[in-house]
């Protein structure tokens, strides 16, 4: 069972278009990571967030955590062609354990 | 600094037959993880070591799978027999003790059992 809702689960967008892929989980967690994953390889983390309210900036990919720890969300401005892959969001299962869980994941394919 | 070292990439084998995968974790790191990933999905943690030691192995199905890690380094997954659902993509990860909790990921094992 995942814990970690993810949607959508596939988004084909144009390039130059924004989007929001959303995480969300009925559980608190005491921090979430955001990964990146393309084909044939491992995931790479973008971020971690861990303040409830929390926004941080990575060029022009923006993360969110909520207020209550419990959702996160990615969002791209002007997409490209080099952001197609696999988004997933990560928790630690328990609160102070480095037991960590993905979510569902968000395929993006972004066309030129 | 060399990544994470998983092998072999690809494996294709008939039901019933026994597979091993391999992991090298960056050197010093102290955790390891085994993860399943079927195609466009997130992982699924199978097992956690911390060190030598299994501290979550409650998705491993032991039936079939097992798992070591000896001298807390390399670790080595293994399935017997194979079925046809244990067709994926295993991941293997590591995370520093002293890091913020990135995990560093292979580039994974292809398993195909016909």
């Amino acid at each position: 069972t995942q814990l970690l809702e993810q949607s959508p689960q596939f988004l084909s967008i144009q390039e130059g278009e924004n989007l929001t892929v959303y995480c969300n989980s009925s559980s608190v967690f005491s921090s979430l990571q955001w990964y990146r994953q393309e084909p044939g390889e491992g995931p790479v983390l973008l971020v971690t967030v861990v303040t409830g309210g929390e926004v941080k900036k990575l060029k022009k990919l923006t993360f969110q955590f909520g207020d209550a720890r419990k959702d996160s969300s990615l969002h791209i401005t002007a997409a490209q062609p080099g952001d197609t892959g696999l988004y997933l969001c990560a928790g630690p299962f328990t609160s102070g354990t480095y037991k960590y869980i993905f979510g569902t994941g968000t395929r993006l394919k972004v066309l030129a | 600094e060399a990544g994470v070292v998983q092998s072999p990439r690809y494996k294709i084998i008939e039901k019933k037959q026994p597979v091993a995968f391999w992991c090298n974790p960056i050197s010093g790191h102290n955790t390891l993880y085994w993860y399943l990933q079927n195609l466009g999905q997130g992982p699924e943690l199978l097992i956690r070591y911390e060190n030598e030691e299994a501290v979550d192995d409650s998705q491993l199905p032991k039936d079939r799978f097992s798992a070591e890690r000896l001298k807390g380094v390399d670790s080595t997954l293994k399935i017997q027999p194979a079925e046809l659902g244990d067709s994926a993509v295993y991941l293997c990860a590591s995370r520093a003790t002293s890091s913020t909790g990135e995990l560093f990921f292979g580039e994974g094992s292809r398993l195909t059992v016909l």
